[in-house]
């Protein structure tokens, strides 16, 4: 079974509205890490933001929030003001407590339309 | 500013010609991983090093072999490169192996075989 499901494979957008990028887990660990990276067409990941497993609080990291609904084993990615260079395959990812693999989901490709 | 470097960032390699990629970082990281990213997928781990200790992936092929010299550089040799083997190659590194702990990743090698 897939561990981390990402079911939209690309998505438009206006410039300047908010996105929300799906992302579905599956652990029975109760320790895990959840990060979504950006991947340009560049090929660079870099890395947006991190939830832990244990936090109380949705994470923020400027533009970025994690919708992290803990119940339901989700972690969507918010982008708030998207801007052209937005435009971008995004990764969501987890990492166990009981293993040191960061298994990736398949992907979302944004596309910001001006 | 601390960082994952890789050299070179483009490679061009002839079907069954030994290649290296390089990959160095200042961030002082335990752990060095080798990633494959083929196109339009998520990327895969080949194998770690954790310190010293080299953990290899089930099912990375025995043509792709690491050496890590120290706490800085973590080298990919691809004995024998196959059409197959085309691909992004992404280093990362990370703190050590928690759940929380987040990875950060070079800007890639594209390797290509001809």
């Amino acid at each position: 079974a897939q561990k981390i499901t990402q079911t939209q494979p690309g998505m438009f957008v206006q410039e300047k509205e908010a996105v929300t990028l799906d992302c579905t887990y599956d652990t029975s660990d109760p320790s895990y890490g959840l990060f979504w990276y950006k991947q340009p067409s560049s090929g660079e990941m870099i890395f947006l933001i991190y939830q832990g497993s244990y936090d109380q609080q949705n994470a923020t990291e400027g533009r970025y929030s994690l919708n992290f609904q803990k119940a339901r084993k989700s972690a969507n990615l918010v982008i708030s003001a998207s801007q052209l260079g937005d435009s971008a395959m995004y990764f969501c990812a987890m990492r166990e407590k009981a293993g040191n693999m960061l298994t990736f989901g398949g992907g979302t490709r944004l596309m910001v339309k001006p | 500013d601390a960082m994952v470097i890789q050299n070179p960032r483009y490679q061009v390699t002839q079907f069954g010609k030994p290649v290296t990629l390089s990959c160095s970082q200042t961030l002082n990281h335990n752990v060095m991983y080798w990633y494959q990213q083929k196109s339009s997928q998520a990327p895969k781990l080949l194998f770690h090093y954790y310190d010293k200790d080299f953990n290899n992936e089930a099912d990375t092929p025995d043509n792709f072999q690491s050496r890590r010299p120290n706490t800085s550089f973590c080298f990919l040799d691809i004995r024998s490169p196959g059409l197959g083997d085309a691909a992004m190659y992404l280093c990362a590194t990370s703190p050590s192996q928690g759940a929380q702990e987040t990875q950060y990743f070079g800007p890639g090698t594209r390797l290509l075989v001809l």
